[in-house]
């Protein structure tokens, strides 16, 4: 059965402080690990998608980084606009399910 | 904007009520979702419908009823609800390839 942890459950940086966000997965085949970032009230808004192992994507100040076990979600110089709460989810090959971690709040302080 | 659109919003239901929740993918996607995300827990897949056939039901009580009348509408008929069913409602679209899900702003549902 897939699963997926996230962690820290909840991170509190000062703005300008740099941090990672863990996501720690099984899965028997991995089709592809997708990060998304869901503000309160609203639905999750789509950030990356990784495939495989020692693959990277970046945008803005946000860099995702994939490894047979886990992926990390970097935050460099974080603005306040970037609190949000940060889901991981992974998808195998064999179905059409996502499997979703329970997610990290992130809250930058200015 | 995120292509696909989600009515109503916000829900107020009594128990014995019967309302519907419905979806629309302006993606040109195949697939489409229904999730439910309960406070303190992660995403809870309902259903999933590829090319209007339904691929996946999680295990869900049958006062939830899904209906997929093409691929670019998804609708979740709900009746005689209970107060745990309140939570928020996401309906979501993905192309096979590359595969991420794109999800509506969702429905947030109270049932009393």
């Amino acid at each position: 059965e897939d699963q997926v942890t996230q962690s820290p459950e909840a991170l509190r940086l000062q703005e300008g402080e740099s941090s990672s966000l863990n996501c720690s997965y099984t899965v028997s085949g991995l089709r592809g690990l997708f990060w998304y970032r869901q503000d309160p009230g609203k639905g999750p808004e789509f950030l990356f998608t990784l495939y495989s192992a020692g693959e990277e994507k970046e945008k803005e100040r946000l860099k995702a980084t994939l490894t047979k076990k886990e992926s990390f979600l970097h935050i460099t110089a974080p603005k306040p606009e970037d609190s949000a709460t940060y889901l991981c989810a992974v998808r195998d090959n064999y179905g059409q399910n996502f499997v979703f971690g329970p997610g990290t709040r992130l809250s930058v302080l200015p | 904007e995120t292509g696909v659109t989600q009515t109503p919003r916000h829900l107020v239901m009594g128990m014995t009520n019967k309302k519907s929740l419905k979806c629309e993918q302006h993606l040109g996607h195949n697939a489409m979702y229904w999730y439910k995300q309960s406070a303190k827990k992660p995403l809870e897949l309902m259903f999933v419908y590829n090319f209007k056939e339904q691929t996946e039901n999680n295990s869900v009580p049958s006062r939830f009823s899904p209906e997929c009348p093409n691929s670019s509408h998804l609708f979740l008929h709900l009746h005689t609800l209970q107060p745990e069913d309140s939570a928020l409602y996401l309906c979501a679209s993905s192309q096979e390839t590359p595969g991420e899900l794109f999800f509506g702003e969702g429905s947030r549902l109270t049932v009393l």
